[in-house]
């Protein structure tokens, strides 16, 4: 299957700080983006959609101005936590969709944030 | 309201023998399901897919079943093999649209050597 990577795998910061969350599409142009959270012990939840070059679409309960999602490039989106809070501590999975079957929906490693 | 359920949080099973993996849905117009194995600090991978219009699909030692009537569908590993010990999530897929995946919350499949 195709790679998606993710940067940082881990990242430690203080309340009140902003993050960003790099994912990138190794060997293919990702059409769409999906970025989920992942709480302990319960599923994937969906966050938000972004097709490249436009807006990205948030679920219902997700802040929009609080996790800002830029998808600049078929094979860069990036997720900032602005102001991030202890309750924002989570696992956070990418993927990328190459856009022909929906088996080809590829997963990054995820990101662990621990937010002190 | 969850519209994915697994059921079993966790799963033991002995090497060489089935493991069995259920999930249950609430929506019929769900159009595909699929099964990702996901290892710890590690995102989904997939695994094994079918289609509402199907109710079988076989790739080597996996199994997927799909009972419509009955909104379920199950993941059969035969024979387990201790490489199999992850957690497995079945999602579900509405058809035409934005491809976003609803899942499950995971069950931890244990293969015992």
């Amino acid at each position: 299957g195709a790679v998606v990577s993710q940067h940082p795998s881990r990242v430690i910061c203080k309340s009140g700080t902003s993050v960003k969350i790099e994912c990138r599409s190794l060997d293919f142009q990702a059409t769409t983006m999906f970025w989920y959270r992942q709480f302990p012990k319960q599923s994937l939840m969906l966050m938000a959609t972004s097709n490249e070059g436009s807006k990205a679409t948030y679920e219902q309960g997700v802040e929009k101005d609080k996790f800002l999602i830029n998808h600049a490039s078929l094979t860069l989106s990036t997720l900032t936590v602005t102001s991030a809070h202890p309750e924002d501590s989570s696992f956070y999975i990418c993927s990328g969709y190459s856009g022909t079957s929906v088996n080809e929906q590829f997963f990054g490693p995820g990101t662990r944030l621990t937010v002190l | 309201d969850q519209q994915v359920k697994q059921n079993s949080p966790s799963l033991s099973v002995q090497e060489g023998r089935i493991s069995i993996l259920n999930c249950d849905y609430t929506n019929s117009m769900f159009d595909y399901f699929l099964w990702y194995k996901k290892y710890p600090a590690e995102g989904p991978t997939f695994l094994i897919s079918i289609s509402s219009i199907k109710d079988k699909n076989e790739d080597g030692r996996f199994t997927v079943f799909l009972n419509k009537s009955a909104k379920h569908l199950s993941l059969h590993i035969v024979p387990s093999q201790p490489g199999d010990s992850a957690v497995y999530f079945c999602a579900v897929f509405f058809g035409a649209g934005s491809y976003q995946l609803t899942f499950g919350k995971g069950t931890k499949l244990s293969v015992i050597p």
